[in-house]
C-alpha cells in the first residue's frame, strides 16, 4: 500500500514550470512527504522533502497544502533531462523507526522539445 | 555528497549459483540500510530492512533464505541470491540512510541487474 495517489503520466514542454501533484490523504501528523525520480535503467534520485512548510533547492520546489493532505513538486525550467519516473513517499514518521518507504506507481513525465 | 555504490551493476549466471551484490555508502555511515527488488515496467518493491550488526527484517512474501543479507558495517551491506532461478531475474536497488533523524532521506545505488539463464 503505496498510500499515495499521483496521477500516471504528465507531459511539459522544455523550459516550462512542471507541477507535479501528489494526493497523500490519510498522512499522519509526524509524516515527511519525500520526492524521488528514476530515470530509466538507474537507481531512484532524491529531489526534496519536507514536513509542513513549502521547502526549495537547487533541483525543485515542494508545496505542501496547509492540512498536509497533498503536495505539488515543482520543477520550475524543465528540461529534456528531466524526463523520469517521478515518486511521492509518505514516511519518517514516529511509527516506523527505520523510515521505510513504500512506493506507488508514480508519475511518468516526458519534458518535449 | 550522500553517494551509495552498488557493486556488480550487471550479472548473468547460471540457474542454481549463488549472486552476492554489495551496496556501499561511500560517504557517510548508513545505521539502515533497505533493499528493493523492481521488475521491467513496474515500480521498486521494498525487500528487506537491514540495521547494522543486527538481523535483516523482511517484507512480507519475501523468502529470508532466499535472499541473504548482511549488514556488517555501517558502510556495507551485501544481499546475496542463494541457489538462483530464472523467476529470480530482476533489477535490484539498495538504499541507504544516514545516522540521525529518521526523518532523513534514503540514497539508492544504481542498481544491480540480475539475469538467471
Amino acid at each position: 500500500d503505496a498510500k499515495t495517489t499521483q496521477p500516471p503520466s504528465m507531459d511539459c514542454a522544455e523550459g516550462r514550470a512542471a507541477n507535479l501533484p501528489c494526493n497523500h490523504s490519510t498522512i499522519s501528523g509526524n509524516e515527511y512527504v519525500y520526492w524521488y525520480r528514476q530515470i530509466h535503467s538507474q537507481g531512484p534520485q532524491y529531489i526534496i522533502h519536507g514536513l509542513k512548510n513549502n521547502e526549495t533547492n537547487e533541483m525543485a520546489s515542494l508545496i505542501i497544502t496547509e492540512d498536509r493532505k497533498s503536495s505539488t513538486l515543482i520543477l520550475p525550467h524543465a528540461t529534456l533531462r528531466d524526463t523520469a519516473v517521478y515518486y511521492c513517499i509518505r514516511g519518517g514518521g514516529a511509527t516506523d523507526s527505520w523510515g521505510k518507504f513504500q512506493f506507488g506507481a508514480g508519475t511518468q513525465v516526458v519534458v518535449t522539445p | 555528497g550522500a553517494v551509495v555504490s552498488q557493486h556488480p551493476s550487471w550479472v548473468i549466471c547460471k540457474s542454481g549459483t549463488s549472486v552476492k551484490i554489495e551496496c556501499r555508502s561511500l560517504d557517510f555511515q548508513a545505521t539502515t540500510m533497505f533493499w528493493y527488488r523492481q521488475f521491467p515496467k513496474q515500480s521498486l518493491m521494498l525487500m528487506a530492512t537491514s540495521n547494522e550488526g543486527s538481523k535483516a527484517t523482511y517484507e512480507q512474501g519475501v523468502e529470508k533464505d532466499k535472499f541473504l543479507i548482511n549488514h556488517a558495517s555501517l558502510t556495507l551491506s551485501t544481499l546475496t541470491v542463494t541457489s538462483a532461478h530464472p523467476e529470480d531475474s530482476s533489477f535490484y536497488i539498495c538504499s541507504a540512510r544516514a545516522q540521525g533523524p529518521r526523518n532523513q532521506p534514503q540514497h539508492f545505488g544504481d542498481g544491480t541487474r540480475l539475469s538467471i539463464l
